[in-house]
């Protein structure tokens, strides 16, 4: 049971590049979540999905896309990249009822140059 | 707007020497108040849900406790690898998203 992982761990890209990063779980979540954390400011929701086929934006979702492509994945898309988007992102889900703790991947560390 | 306030925003402690980290918020409607620990370099891991005033929750050497205005995190007899950064957030009624505050960084020196 790997709970919640992300590809890749690490990404340089220049400005203007584009990349999507990856998230999987196992757990037979429904709502998954991709945030982004800077320090002094917290961890902020980018997008959220919470169930197949649905996505919504959260606090910071401008530069960003998202795809539900199933019930297990979740991708983050930076179409053409800028250095305000270097950052850490973690990807998490979460499952229905009182359950509903966010499980968080072990992110990816990605600078802009 | 929902708001989450921690303080301190560092805290360094001896081996054995308890203290408390406290959790402010502010939310129309609380679902949930949620704590997380955070290691360096890596995602945060859940550690308690607290649903409503007067609800206490424990593990090893962390209790988590909630009134209706904040959250306080107690470490008893704390040891080095309780160093981390701990995290809190609340959720409202209806809404599945979480505010976080930006977190305690906590230093158990031996």
């Amino acid at each position: 049971n790997a709970g919640v992982t992300q590809t890749p761990k690490f990404q340089v890209l220049k400005t203007g590049q584009s990349m999507t990063l990856q998230c999987a779980q196992d757990m037979n979540h429904n709502s998954m979540y991709w945030y982004r954390q800077d320090p002094g400011m917290g961890l902020r929701l980018i997008y959220y999905s919470a169930s197949e086929g649905t996505t919504d934006k959260g606090e910071v979702p401008n530069g960003y896309n998202v795809s539900r492509l199933n019930k297990r994945e979740f991708s983050l898309r930076l179409e053409s990249a800028a250095p305000s988007q270097t950052s850490v992102y973690f990807c998490a889900s979460s499952g229905q009822g009182t359950l509903y703790e966010q499980y968080f991947g072990p992110g990816t560390r990605l600078t802009v140059t | 707007e929902d708001q989450v306030t921690q303080s301190p925003e560092a805290l360094r402690l001896q081996e054995g020497e308890s203290s408390s980290l406290n959790c402010s918020y502010t939310v129309s409607g609380l679902r949930g108040l949620f704590w997380y620990r955070q290691d360096p370099g890596k995602g945060p891991e859940f550690l308690f849900t607290l649903y409503s005033a007067g609800e206490e929750k424990e593990k090893e050497r962390l209790k988590a406790t909630l009134t209706k205005k904040e959250s306080f995190l107690h470490i008893t007899a704390p040891k080095p690898e309780d160093s981390a950064t701990y995290l809190c957030a609340v959720q409202r009624s209806g809404f599945q998203k979480l505010v976080f505050g930006t977190g305690t960084r906590l230093l158990v020196s031996p």
